[in-house]
This record gives structure tokens, C-alpha cells and sequence, in this order.
């Protein structure tokens, strides 16, 4: 067990639609990340958090938002989902704020998009 | 050319064998050289850390950086079915003109080990 929580598993939804994908850090990190894996394209940075602030900003799509909370939990916001969207959604939290890359990962959370 | 290369394998083994995993990169500034384990259906996890070139060891594992070369390997020793994962190399760099650094994965290689 990492210690990075994932919420929730599995998530099945339409086409245009939105949704919410939560993240809760090992207790002590501050940096959070989120990462897209699917086949073709393989594990795909999309932005990081630090403290609350963004950090570090990768491929995310402008139809994606993220936020880190006081508590320093973060949330994934994906909007006018499409089919290519359906993909693996990672989080994985860090003690730092560079990417060195000592990265404990979530278990993920499998979208899917029909 | 991709900055990471790492053959998707199916790569499949008789338990007891000795596993070689490779990735070749072109980006001269990775400094820092990692593997992650990723069984199925979960996230990946930390397997090997490394700083710049040479070898590190942790029980059956040794992971070794050539940067001269732009290649970095891992070696699993007496292989067992609890092994059989994909093997993701990953490297980072400082980011040109930024103050953040930049992770890249490699495709991963899926490896079965068979009893």
C-alpha cells in the first residue's frame, strides 16, 4: 500500500459529460501529481501540485482542471469527455517539490468513456 | 526519435532465470534514472533509484546507468512468478530555463515469469 488514496475506481460515463476524480496524498507529502496511462501512449504527465500552488503543468488538456486543497487532497476535473479520453488516471504524491522522481502512485482510476 | 525507448517486450522467462530490461534515451540532461513495477491493474511502484551513472543493487535487483551510452538497464536475479509485472524506466531532467524538472516514462516491458 503506497499510502496515496484514489477515488473512485471505476467510473463509466457518456460522451460531453464531467467528472471528478479525487486524490488524497501519503500523509506528509505535499507535491501531488496526475498521470493519464493508456496503451498507445503510456503513462503521460499532466500537472502537479505543490503546497496548493501548480508547480508543474504537462499534456493536460484545457477541457481538464485540477486543484490541490488546503488539506492538501486534489481533485482531477474532466469536462466534454470524449472516447480518447477513456484512459487510466493516476495520482502519485511526493515529500518534494521537483520531479526527481520518487513517486509513490495511487491505485488509479479507470475511466471510461462511451 | 522518442526521448525514452523501452521494447514493450512480451518478455517471457522460465522462474530461476536471470531478467535483462533496458531503455535507451537521447536527452543528454536526465540526471536522475528510475524503474517502476506495475502489476496488473495497479499503480506503479518505485523499484530502483539512481543518480547519474553506476550500478545500485537491492537483493535479486541491480540497476545500472551507462550515460555515456544513453542507456540504463535492470537485472532481476533468480526470477520469480511474483516478478511477473511490466517494468516501466523512467528519467529526469531539469527543465531548460525553469525551475522544475521533468519525468519521462518509457513505454514499460511486460515480463511473465513462468514456474
Amino acid at each position: 500500500d503506497s499510502g496515496v488514496t484514489q477515488t473512485p475506481k471505476h467510473l463509466i460515463t457518456a460522451t460531453g459529460q464531467r467528472v471528478t476524480l479525487r486524490c488524497s496524498p501519503r500523509s506528509g507529502d505535499l507535491s501531488v501529481y496526475w498521470y493519464q496511462q493508456s496503451l498507445d501512449q503510456g503513462l503521460q504527465f499532466l500537472i502537479q501540485y505543490y503546497n496548493g500552488e501548480e508547480r508543474a503543468k504537462g499534456n493536460i488538456l484545457e477541457r481538464f482542471s485540477a486543484q490541490q486543497f488546503p488539506d492538501l487532497h486534489s481533485e482531477l476535473n474532466l469536462s466534454s469527455l470524449e472516447l480518447g479520453d477513456s484512459a487510466l488516471y493516476f495520482c502519485a504524491s511526493s515529500a518534494r517539490d521537483m520531479n526527481t522522481g520518487e513517486l509513490f502512485f495511487g491505485e488509479g482510476s479507470r475511466l471510461t468513456v462511451l | 526519435q522518442k526521448e525514452v525507448e523501452q521494447d514493450p517486450g512480451p518478455l517471457s522467462v522460465p522462474e530461476g532465470a536471470i531478467v535483462s530490461l533496458n531503455c535507451t534515451y537521447s536527452n543528454s540532461a536526465f540526471q536522475y534514472f528510475m524503474w517502476y513495477r506495475q502489476y496488473s491493474r495497479k499503480g506503479p511502484e518505485l523499484l530502483m533509484y539512481t543518480y547519474s551513472s553506476g550500478n545500485k543493487e537491492d537483493g535479486r535487483f541491480t540497476a545500472q546507468v551507462d550515460k555515456s551510452s544513453k542507456y540504463i538497464s535492470l537485472f532481476i536475479r533468480d526470477s520469480q512468478p511474483s516478478d511477473s509485472a511490466t517494468y516501466l524506466c523512467a528519467m529526469s531532467a531539469k527543465r531548460a530555463g525553469a525551475g522544475s524538472y521533468q519525468l519521462t516514462f518509457g513505454k514499460g516491458t511486460k515480463l511473465s515469469v513462468i514456474p
